[in-house]
């Protein structure tokens, strides 16, 4: 079975430093990666994908992952963080279920808290 | 703007009183899914249709059902609710085909029992 895991339950970081939460995978194949994010009683919003191509991706709000096969992680990067970051960021990883759907096994998530 | 809508955000509910939490999509996606999300925990997928087909996960509780009368609207059945499904429920869809794999989620019920 795919799966992903955060290793960090909380990331602080002070405003205007770059931010980085981590991200490793564990499937066979290849890799269908996501990071999503979650405001406090909100749903998740999409911020990024790797299907394939460069293993630099670029997503909303100014994040970016990299993908790295030999260390098999995704981890989620921004170069300057502000207090409008602070959330809850999971990272998923899609399973082909049964069905038409893309079934997406999430990370455990990690809080990010950004700090003036 | 098209958008997956959650309605209600907050439903409370009794012990063992079924309870039904709907979502609206106009976005046309013929893939929808229901998520349960536990107190800052992974969103777990309890089951998802693909147009009309329906697909259990397999540790899916049979006390949760699931309906889709068409392709706007899905809704979540909590045949007798227990204090364990108290929860923030997750509506997603995506489209198969281009960009299949986004899903895009709702803002969530959160359901609390009494």
């Amino acid at each position: 079975a795919q799966s992903v895991a955060q290793p960090e339950d909380q990331v602080n970081v002070a405003e205007g430093n770059p931010l980085t939460v981590k991200c490793t995978y564990s499937v066979s194949g290849n890799p269908y990666l996501f990071w999503y994010v979650q405001y406090p009683n909100r749903g998740l919003q999409f911020l990024l994908k790797y299907i394939t191509g460069d293993n630099l991706v670029k997503g909303s709000y100014g994040f970016e992952a990299e993908f790295n096969k030999s260390q098999t992680s995704f981890h989620l990067k921004k170069p300057s963080a502000l207090v409008s970051d602070s959330a809850l960021y999971f990272c998923a990883v899609r399973d082909r279920g049964t069905g038409g759907g893309n079934k997406l096994t999430f990370g455990t998530g990690t809080q990010l808290k950004v700090e003036l | 703007d098209a958008m997956v809508i959650q309605n209600p955000r907050y439903q409370v509910t009794q012990f063992g009183k079924p309870v039904t939490l709907s979502c609206s999509q106009t976005l046309n996606h013929n893939v929808m899914y229901w998520y349960q999300q536990k107190s800052s925990q992974a969103p777990k997928l309890l089951f998802h249709y693909y147009d009309k087909d329906f697909n259990n996960e397999a540790d899916t509780p049979d006390n949760f059902q699931s309906r889709r009368p068409n392709t706007s609207f899905c809704f979540l059945d909590i045949r007798s609710p227990g204090l364990g499904d108290a929860a923030m429920y997750l509506c997603a869809t995506s489209r198969f085909g281009a960009d299949l794999n986004i899903q895009y989620f709702g803002a969530g019920t959160r359901l609390s029992v009494l």
